[in-house]
């Protein structure tokens, strides 16, 4: 099956620096790439659609200036939250669509 | 505004029994349908996809779609603890894009 890769699964950071987190699909090209946030006992919200070599669309109310994303190939597409603060603690997960979703392991951040 | 909808339990069954999850959906132009188990802690399983009216059978889980009733649930026979998870149901209007998630239904599978 495809396999939807994250990096790294977990991070603690300080509060002000920089988060990286890295998605890659390994066995197929995606597309698009999608990516959820997910607080504690909550469904996923979707942040942000990510296509190949274009701009990513941000969903209302998620801050493209806080959550950068970069989708420079067709394997990989990276989200960096830029100062993060102890709000943004939560779990990122991406999915890479080839028709249907498949899910990475998702990134859990704590912002201390 | 597109909505999935899902009682969110939890709901007990005991070992061996018939598990019945349901969902609703709003956007009568959802043309995808989809499954997903998640466990505590770990992203989202893609268990069934479904995208025509009727029932998909794989193994011990079986899909219904309705769409005139704009219905899917899902039917999980001889449930196992290794069962116990939350189940995500998600839809989208086309393949490609993204998936609109319920807010899940909590599985307790008694041993």
């Amino acid at each position: 099956g495809a396999v939807v890769s994250q990096h790294p699964s977990w991070v603690i950071c300080k509060s002000g620096t920089s988060v990286k987190i890295e998605c890659r699909s390994l066995d197929f090209q995606a597309t698009t790439m999608f990516w959820y946030r997910q607080f504690p006992k909550q469904s996923l919200m979707l942040m942000a659609t990510s296509n190949e070599g274009s701009k990513a669309t941000y969903e209302q109310g998620v801050e493209k200036d806080k959550f950068l994303i970069n989708h420079a190939s067709l394997t990989l597409s990276t989200l960096t939250v830029t100062s993060a603060h102890p709000e943004d603690s939560s779990f990122y997960i991406c999915s890479a669509s080839s028709g249907e979703q498949y899910f990475g392991p998702g990134t859990r951040l704590t912002v201390t | 505004q597109k909505e999935v909808e899902q009682n969110s339990g939890p709901l007990s069954v005991p070992e061996g029994a018939i598990a019945s999850l349901n969902c609703t959906y709003s956007d009568r132009g959802s043309q995808s349908f989809f499954w997903y188990r998640q466990y505590s802690g770990k992203s989202p399983e893609l268990i069934m996809s479904i995208y025509s009216n009727g029932d998909k059978e794989d193994g011990r889980f079986t899909a219904q779609l309705n769409k005139a009733s704009q219905y899917v649930s899902l039917l999980i026979r001889d449930s196992q603890p290794s069962d116990s998870a939350t189940y995500l149901c998600a839809v989208n209007l086309q393949a490609g894009t993204a998936l609109i998630f319920g807010k899940g239904t909590t599985l307790s599978v008694s041993s």
